[in-house]
């Protein structure tokens, strides 16, 4: 497709549940990354992507949290035993080889909701 | 942290220029000035950036003062579908390395028929 896509667009998850978040990146391109945007605040990093590399995990907030890209192509963020202060939008970006020159498109988020 | 400050929200007239002003108090030598914008319930997108020179595409011009510790954002005759925040995100690039943006708060930019 022309865009980024994740699926679901919209998820609610028992206290408790694991959840699995889908980003199709535009074909090509070689770096994503997965933010979370807390109601009201600006995106916050969680993890890149280079290829299949994951070379920064840096902003995952807890060992609950799980990230791959197995084929260098579609991630998958993974949520184990999700709690209410999981509740966000979780949003995918990717970017050819050359981010400084083309910016980075953002897809339209999973907003997932725990309760 | 966010690296740049933004005034939290602005006002625009319809068809008027809206100039949207950061400041990057702490900016290094090698930081790119990126501005994105999200429209509510979309994921950001990418709008202009610079690293010295001010720049214009089609959608924007972005100047850069010459100390680059502020630049503002210009949108030349805003319409109601501008509406959105606006963040300004100073970002470094080594081909190939993580180039994560760092986002604040931004500025709720609300244009006004």
């Amino acid at each position: 497709g022309a865009g980024v896509s994740q699926s679901p667009r919209y998820k609610v998850a028992k206290r408790g549940q694991d959840v699995a978040l889908r980003c199709d990146p535009i074909s090509g391109h070689v770096s994503l990354f997965w933010y979370q945007q807390a109601l009201g605040q600006g995106p916050e990093f969680l993890t890149y992507f280079q290829n299949e590399a994951q070379l920064d995990k840096s902003g995952l907030p807890s060992d609950r949290f799980f990230a791959e890209r197995p084929e260098g192509s579609v991630s998958t963020l993974k949520i184990q035993r999700t709690q209410q202060e999981d509740s966000a939008v979780y949003l995918c970006a990717s970017s050819p080889d050359d981010p400084a020159h083309y910016g980075y498109t953002f897809g339209s988020g999973t907003r997932l909701t725990v309760v | 942290d966010a690296k740049t400050t933004q005034p939290p929200s602005m006002d625009c007239a319809e068809g008027r220029a809206a100039n949207l002003p950061c400041n990057h108090s702490t900016i290094s030598g090698n930081e790119y000035v990126y501005w994105y914008r999200q429209i509510h319930s979309q994921g950001p997108q990418y709008i202009i950036h610079g690293l010295k020179n001010n720049e214009t595409n089609e959608m924007a011009s972005l100047i850069i003062t010459e100390d680059r510790k502020s630049s503002t954002l210009i949108l030349p005759h805003a319409t109601l579908r501008d509406t959105a925040v606006y963040y300004c995100i100073d970002a470094t690039y080594y081909g190939g390395a993580t180039n994560k943006l760092i986002f604040g708060t931004g500025t709720l930019l609300a244009v006004q028929p």
